[in-house]
């Protein structure tokens, strides 16, 4: 089974320390991985895809395919990044399987 | 761009009564619009992918007559969630999938209470 992996639940750092967020995927194909971003009270927004190869809002995240990792990173991490954080990929389907979550809070 | 409209945003509903959601793509047309469930603290888990003008596609364990879902035209896609049980009590939402590339956009998702 297709299965996207976020170990962290919560990830907690102060304003200005690096930001990772851990995504594994299990090993099928070619997938396309995904990185999602809900803020508070907001709906689910796409932050960022790996195809992409782009920084948005700062944030990066390149595909290890040998790691099967996908993980999210900030190199200063900001009071506004605070948001729940979902991995998902995309195999030979339009379905998105999503991770559980990283909850990130940024403290001042 | 890229709006999904989600209606209604919150729902209360006694046991046994149906309830029909509606998910909108505002400025876009969707082939294929997604629904989801997320229970509290929990990720999203698909349900269905509904295709314009056939049936939808259910994920395993998820009952077809329970969740009816309808996609009629390129920007509407509803669900009705059939004689509503206290267990259906959850947080639905949809997603329109947009372009060749498919990226899907979420609607701001609506919370059933069954009592």
């Amino acid at each position: 089974a297709q299965r996207v992996t976020q170990p962290e639940k919560l990830l907690s750092v102060f304003k200005g320390a690096p930001v990772e967020l851990k995504c594994n995927y299990s090993y099928s194909g070619s997938p396309e991985l995904f990185w999602y971003v809900q803020y508070s009270r907001q709906r689910l927004q796409l932050l960022l895809r790996h195809i992409s190869r782009e920084s948005i809002k700062g944030f990066t995240a390149d595909l290890n395919k040998g790691e099967t990792s996908f993980h999210l990173k900030k190199p200063f991490a900001q009071e506004e990044d605070s948001a729940m954080y979902y991995c998902a990929r995309r195999g030979n389907t339009d379905k998105l399987i999503f991770g559980t979550g990283t909850r990130l809070q940024v403290f001042p | 761009g890229a709006v999904v409209s989600q209606h209604p945003s919150w729902v209360i509903c006694k046991s046994g009564t149906s309830v029909k959601i509606e998910c909108r793509s505002l400025d876009f047309q969707a082939t294929t619009m997604f629904w989801y469930r997320q229970f509290p603290k929990q990720s999203l888990m698909l349900m269905a992918t509904s295709n314009e003008g056939s049936k939808a596609t259910y994920e395993q364990g998820v009952e077809k007559d329970k969740f009816l879902i309808n996609h009629a035209s390129l920007t509407l896609s509803t669900l009705t969630v059939t004689s509503a049980h206290p267990e259906d009590s959850s947080f639905y939402i949809c997603s329109a999938a947009l372009g060749l590339d498919g990226i899907q956009y979420f609607g701001a998702g609506t919370r059933l209470s069954v009592l």
